[in-house]
């Protein structure tokens, strides 16, 4: 079975910016949720999708925002980048909204200049 | 509202000794918890999991942990360090009831000293 992969691996985006980032679920996962990780910290929970639409969301403003499409896929939108949105996004997938834990994939770093 | 201690930022170890990372948490519910580790450059790959049931718990790479209630610890243990351990360790709990969210401890790097 294939794990959970995220597309691009790095970018470099300008402040003021929008970026898109990508993610392909394990297969026979239907939940997908995006985590922040910050250097030298744990990952943050940004929000969680379960059957396309969002069923939790952390403490993160509104200009995140992200999609899940019918094959479970999804993408996590982040509008007006700030420098603080420097970090690695990771996506993890899971069956039934995660209770057993998630699959992480190996994440996307953004750095925003 | 859960959260998660690791105490230590930096642990390190000579190869062939004990491994123990700290973990303490906070849950208003019993929690699901977890241990994951994170290479560099690398997503998290999940090391081992207590949901329900035997309250020692064994994963991958010879690692186990022990979920004790009454001290609202979840320690992750290995008998032997071996180079291949180097890493960053990362506890993390998910309340269950209805929110399953993860919250990460802000994770302790180990290092093996040959």
């Amino acid at each position: 079975e294939t794990g959970v992969t995220q597309s691009p691996t790095h970018l470099i985006k300008t402040r003021g910016q929008q970026v898109t980032l990508r993610c392909s679920s394990q297969s026979g996962h239907n939940t997908v949720s995006w985590y922040q990780q910050a250097l030298g910290q744990g990952p943050q929970f940004i929000f969680q999708y379960y059957r396309e639409e969002e069923n939790g969301r952390g403490n993160f403003p509104p200009r995140f925002s992200g999609l899940q499409f019918p094959n479970y896929s999804s993408e996590l939108n982040v509008n007006a980048l700030e420098l603080d949105d420097s970090a690695l996004y990771l996506c993890a997938s899971s069956f039934g909204q995660g209770k057993y834990g998630y699959t992480f994939g190996s994440g996307t770093r953004l750095t925003v200049v | 509202a859960q959260s998660v201690t690791q105490l230590g930022s930096h642990v390190s170890v000579s190869e062939g000794a004990l491994v123990l990372l700290r973990c303490n948490y906070s849950s208003s519910v019993p929690p699901y918890l977890f241990w994951y580790v994170q290479y560099p450059n690398q997503g998290l790959q999940l090391l081992l999991k207590y949901t329900t049931g035997a309250t020692l718990v064994k994963g991958i790479n010879g690692f186990e942990a022990e979920f004790k209630k009454s001290e609202t610890s979840f320690h992750l243990t290995k008998p032997s360090a071996h180079m291949s351990d180097a890493a960053e360790y990362f506890c993390a709990v998910n309340p269950g009831a209805g929110s399953y969210q993860l919250t990460f401890g802000k994770g302790t790097k180990l290092s093996v000293i040959p």
